[in-house]
């Protein structure tokens, strides 16, 4: 499985924007970016995910870079509800498809 | 809006002794899958089903963790005998199918003590 590279931790302000960075050197074409969140005693919850183009839902954009190397989960307007801990997860295409969870980044927000 | 349950949500017991967790996954979602976290780690998958069948099992202790999903629907996950490193919390997860684009939706998981 193509690995994937998060800082420990961040920290933001409530109200402000947050961008949540991964590193993903080794990813392949087949490879899906998703991403997921573990609210503190809580099972992980899905935020978003994508192949090639930038998305955007409810919860969150995710923005790609053009090599696919990188990538960048944005909230756009942190609440104390998005302290979590943010996991970067790469999906093959091709594979049994298993998420293979990382430390992921520990996102503390401010009042 | 439709969520994984899982039972028990607190499991206390001693080591050696057997223990078992179940989980019934969204209505409808063929694949289901059972992870364990160790505290201060990411999840880490145990077991997949498609339907009844295992699709991956190559993380489960075999001599002592078993599965099933009997009917394809309801899971449980057993553990005889328990081991102290044992303690963690057991998740369950499931998703409409093997597509790499379906989310996995998780249960609120079982916190094991092992004594």
């Amino acid at each position: 499985d193509a690995k994937t590279t998060q800082p420990n931790s961040m920290e933001s302000n409530e109200e402000e924007p947050v961008h949540l960075p991964c590193n993903h050197s080794t990813i392949s074409g087949t490879d899906y970016i998703h991403w997921y969140r573990q609210l503190p005693s809580q099972g992980p919850e899905y935020v978003i995910h994508g192949l090639t183009s930038n998305v955007n839902n409810r919860m969150a954009s995710l923005a790609i870079a053009e090599d696919r190397k990188s990538s960048t989960l944005i909230l756009h307007r942190a609440t104390l509800r998005d302290a979590a801990v943010y996991y970067c997860i790469l999906r093959d295409g091709l594979g049994a498809q298993k998420l293979v969870f990382g430390q992921g980044t520990r996102l503390t927000i401010n009042p | 809006e439709a969520e994984v349950a899982q039972s028990p949500r607190y499991k206390i017991t001693e080591k050696s002794q057997a223990v078992a967790f179940w989980c019934d996954p969204i209505s409808g979602h063929a694949t289901l899958y059972w992870y364990r976290q160790i505290l201060g780690q990411g999840p880490e998958l145990l077991v997949q089903f498609q339907d009844e069948s295992v699709v991956d099992d190559s993380q489960l202790p075999k001599d002592r963790f078993s599965a099933e999903r009997l009917k394809g629907v309801d899971s449980t996950l057993k553990i005889q005998p328990a081991e102290l490193g044992d303690s963690a919390m057991y998740l369950c997860a499931s998703s409409r199918g093997l597509a790499p684009s379906y989310e996995q939706y998780f249960g609120p998981g079982t916190r094991l003590t092992v004594t």
